[in-house]
This record gives C-alpha cells, structure tokens and sequence, in this order.
C-alpha cells in the first residue's frame, strides 16, 4: 500500500528553468513532509521540510508547497542547475507515529546544461 | 561531526547464509532508523531503535529478519539465511529526536544474495 506517490518517475528540465516535482499522498493524518535528494551511491540527503500548519516553505533556490485538501505536495528549484540532478524522494509521517516515514519512489531529475 | 556510518558497503552473500549490517548513528542521535530500497522502488520503513530498545518494527519481516541497538557499539540488522529477495540496498537514518524531526542517512550497504 504505496501511502506517499511521486507519478513522474523522471523529469528534464534546461539549466535555469524551474524544475517542479510532484508527490500525492493518501493518509490524512500525515502532518509533516520533506523532500530528500540522493545521488548514485550515496544515501539521502535531507533538503526541505514543512509540517502541516503552514502552505510553503522556502530555502533558497527550493520552496516546498503542500495543499492539504488535494493530499499533495510539490517541491520547486528554480533556477535549475546541473548539480541538482539526482532522484529526489518526498517522504511524510504522521504525528502519531513521527519515526516512521513513508517515502515515495522517487523522481529522477535531470537537468540539462 | 562525522556522518550516519554504514558498513559494509557492498555485501555479497550466497542463498541460506547470514548478513550483518552495521550502523553507527551521528554523534549525539540516540533514535536509529533502518530502510530497505527494492530495485525501482522506495524506501520501505522496516524498525525503529533507540539504545537498547526497539520501539517500532511493524515494517520488518516477521521471519529471517532482527535487529538490535545496544548500549555500547553499533545497530545491527541481521538477516538470517538470505534468499534472493533480500537483495537490495538497505539505509540507516539517525535523528536527535523522535518526533517531526528530519533524519539522516548513512550511504547504505548493498547486499546482494547469489
């Protein structure tokens, strides 16, 4: 039972473009979300975060915006580099249960100099 | 402030025999995580630790599987007579806290079974 999808197994996008990655998910109870980047090899890298009383959340190139009525989440980076490319995985738990996270299956980014 | 650590990071075993995969948590994080990641999936929660202590294991296999967070030296998962399925890449996240926090990663092990 996949609670947290990201649709779009791959995207392109041209440096300087922004580059929108999208993640729905289905339990009402979730109340905080972030997004992790991972390269090749290598674990994954925490990037952005935002809990459930608030509707965007900005750090830099990156704003995360969640609408809660729609169950989905979307993670913006703009410009676009070439260093941003990598999978980027959404993940959400729920108050109640906080440790655990469920993790959509990623989206692969490609961004293209 | 050295990372999550993983080790092995690649760990080749044969049908029926056991893997251990170790993980030292960041300096200061006391809350242990570990994940498995299929081919083309996510990552799929499998327990919760804190020293000497499993706290949620709902998402590890019932049979096969452990894993263990003692006072002293690293988590441990252990995977007792491996079959095929089992190969994957399996990742180790720590955090401070155990609510709302974010949690960080190790690079993982990737065990293969032949």
């Amino acid at each position: 039972d996949q609670q947290v999808k990201q649709n779009s197994p791959s995207l392109s996008v041209q440096e300087g473009r922004i580059s929108i990655l999208n993640c729905d998910y289905t339990n009402s109870m979730f109340d905080y979300f972030l997004w992790y980047k991972k390269y090749p090899a290598e674990g994954p890298t925490f990037l952005i975060s935002i809990s459930s009383i608030k509707d965007k959340n900005e750090d830099g190139r990156f704003t995360v915006f969640l609408n809660k009525s729609a169950k989905h989440l979307s993670l913006h980076i703009v410009p676009s580099q070439p260093g941003d490319s990598a999978v980027y995985f959404c993940a959400a738990s729920a108050g109640d249960s906080g440790n655990q996270f469920y993790f959509g299956t990623g989206t692969s980014l490609t961004v293209i100099p | 402030n050295a990372g999550v650590m993983q080790n092995p990071r690649h760990l080749v075993r044969r049908r029926g025999q056991e893997a251990r995969l170790r993980c030292s948590p960041m300096k200061g994080h006391s809350h242990v995580y570990w994940y498995r990641q299929l081919p083309e999936e996510g990552l799929k929660f499998m327990v919760y630790l804190q020293k000497e202590n499993i706290i949620d294991e709902s998402g590890m296999p019932k049979e096969r599987f452990s894993a263990e967070f003692p006072k002293e030296g690293p988590s441990i998962l252990r995977i007792q007579q491996v079959v095929r399925g089992d190969s994957a890449a399996y990742f180790c996240a720590s955090s401070p806290i155990s609510f709302g926090g974010e949690q960080y990663f190790g690079p993982g092990t990737r065990l293969t079974v032949t």
